[in-house]
């Protein structure tokens, strides 16, 4: 199982572009990577996901270098409802397969 | 579309007490989740299901059990409820081909005294 790991907290402005990096040195070959983000007193949401290169969607971009040994989140123009916790998680196949959710970074936008 | 419904979503219990859990997906989604959260930590899998009539323990699974009768359904059961397992509970469900695409509900706040 790989293990994953991310800054502990970070501090941003708002209107800034935020980006929070993850090492996940012994990802396998058929493991995905996805970001979760969780508000207080709610449940993770699912943010995006990639195996490799970048993918961009609508809240978010993700990239991945080719040796998938880390990814980074990218969230741009950043505003104060951006303030969260971010968990960057590797997402092995198969039926078994589950998520293990570390203690992710904590985001706080300000003024 | 209501997705993941956990209920209830607060509840205290006495030490000793019973209690189940119940997460009701509408999605069709195979695969079920029990997490519990809890202060400054990441979420950890207490129990999971691949499928109806289906349960396997995961991280932390002492003191829980769990069933699956219906695919929409994941029941978690506290039969003896001790301080310990003050938490915040989630359930999860995601369907088959997306190991990546968890939907969560919006937890149960569980306090034993």
């Amino acid at each position: 199982l790989a293990k994953t790991t991310q800054p502990i907290s970070m501090d941003s402005y708002e209107g800034q572009e935020v980006n929070i990096t993850c090492s996940h040195n012994n990802i396998a070959t058929n493991d995905y990577i996805t970001w979760y983000q969780q508000f207080p007193s709610q449940g993770p949401r699912f943010i995006i996901q990639g195996y490799k290169t970048k993918v961009t969607n609508e809240v978010a971009s993700l990239f991945i270098p080719a040796d998938r040994k880390s990814s980074t989140l990218s969230l741009p123009r950043v505003s104060l409802s951006d303030t969260a916790v971010y968990y960057c998680l590797v997402a092995p196949t198969g039926t078994a397969s589950k998520l293990t959710f570390g203690t992710g970074t904590r985001l706080q936008v300000t003024l | 579309n209501a997705g993941v419904t956990q209920t209830p979503k607060f509840r205290v219990l006495k030490t000793g007490q019973s209690m189940t859990l119940l997460c009701a997906q509408d999605m069709n989604h195979e695969y079920m989740y029990w997490y519990r959260q809890d202060p400054g930590m990441g979420l950890r899998l207490i129990h999971y299901s691949v499928g109806e009539g289906t349960t396997a323990k995961g991280e932390v699974p002492d003191g829980y059990n769990v069933s699956r009768l219906k695919k929409q359904n994941f029941l978690l059961g506290l039969e003896s409820a001790a301080p310990s397992q003050t938490s915040v509970y989630f359930c999860a469900s995601r369907p088959t081909g997306a190991p990546y695409g968890y939907t969560f509900g919006s937890g149960t706040r569980l306090t034993v005294v």
